[in-house]
């Protein structure tokens, strides 16, 4: 039973427009959220992250927005550029018990075009 | 060198070879981790030590041995190994584990690995 999914493999977007990939969980112990980028033939990068006290963070032209009645978090990226071209991993933990466990979602390959 | 490097990148074996593949981080993290990403799975996380101590053991077949000699390096020995297990070994770091930003895992770029 997959507790993280990202239901969209792929997103393709024009350079200079908002990029909005989506995640949806299962677990509602689930209280902290991660976003990774990775390249091919390189390591997941770590992006950006929330609470479950906060519903937006935003680093730069990062903003990831948490809706827990929902149980689902979307990255934004704006403006767009082709370097953002990666598969974007969402991941998430829960406090207690095995904490240190990230759970990930499958991916979605972003494609930035210019 | 910065970061969580491994080593070798990529890597070819026989199923009756014996390999180890090697993780070191230059953070100052007190956990470390290995994940394998097959194609099209999420990634699935094998072990974890914590201050050099095995904390999980995530149902991984035997012939996979972690060995964590220290807080800064991780081992990953190899042998007997299937075609099946083929996929990219990818270890992490993180301060401490704890949810939250302490427990960020921090990843290096992974291991190639192919079993003929």
């Amino acid at each position: 039973d997959q507790q993280v999914k990202q239901n969209s493999p792929s997103l393709s977007v024009q350079e200079g427009r908002i990029s909005i990939l989506n995640c949806d969980y299962t677990n509602s112990m689930f209280d902290y959220f991660l976003w990774y980028k990775k390249y091919p033939a390189e390591g997941p990068t770590f992006l950006i992250s929330i609470s479950s006290i906060k519903d937006k963070n935003e680093d730069g032209r990062f903003t990831v927005f948490l809706n827990k009645s929902a149980k689902h978090l979307s990255l934004h990226i704006v403006p767009s550029q082709p370097g953002d071209s990666a598969v974007y991993f969402c991941a998430a933990s829960a406090s207690g018990g095995s904490n240190y466990k990230l759970t990930f979602g499958k991916g979605t390959l972003l494609t930035v075009n210019p | 060198e910065t970061g969580v490097t491994q080593t070798p990148r990529h890597l070819v074996m026989g199923m009756t070879n014996k390999k180890s593949l090697k993780c070191e981080q230059h953070l100052g993290h007190n956990a470390m981790y290995w994940y394998k990403q097959s194609a099209k799975k999420p990634l699935e996380l094998m072990f974890v030590y914590s201050l050099e101590e095995r904390v999980e053991n995530n149902s991984v077949p035997s012939r996979f041995s972690p060995e964590c000699p220290n807080s800064s390096h991780l081992f990953l020995h190899l042998h007997t190994l299937q075609p099946e297990d083929s996929a990219l070994y990818l270890c992490a770091s993180s301060l401490s584990r704890v949810a939250g930003p302490g427990g960020t895992q921090y990843f290096g770029p992974g291991t190639r690995l192919t079993v003929l």
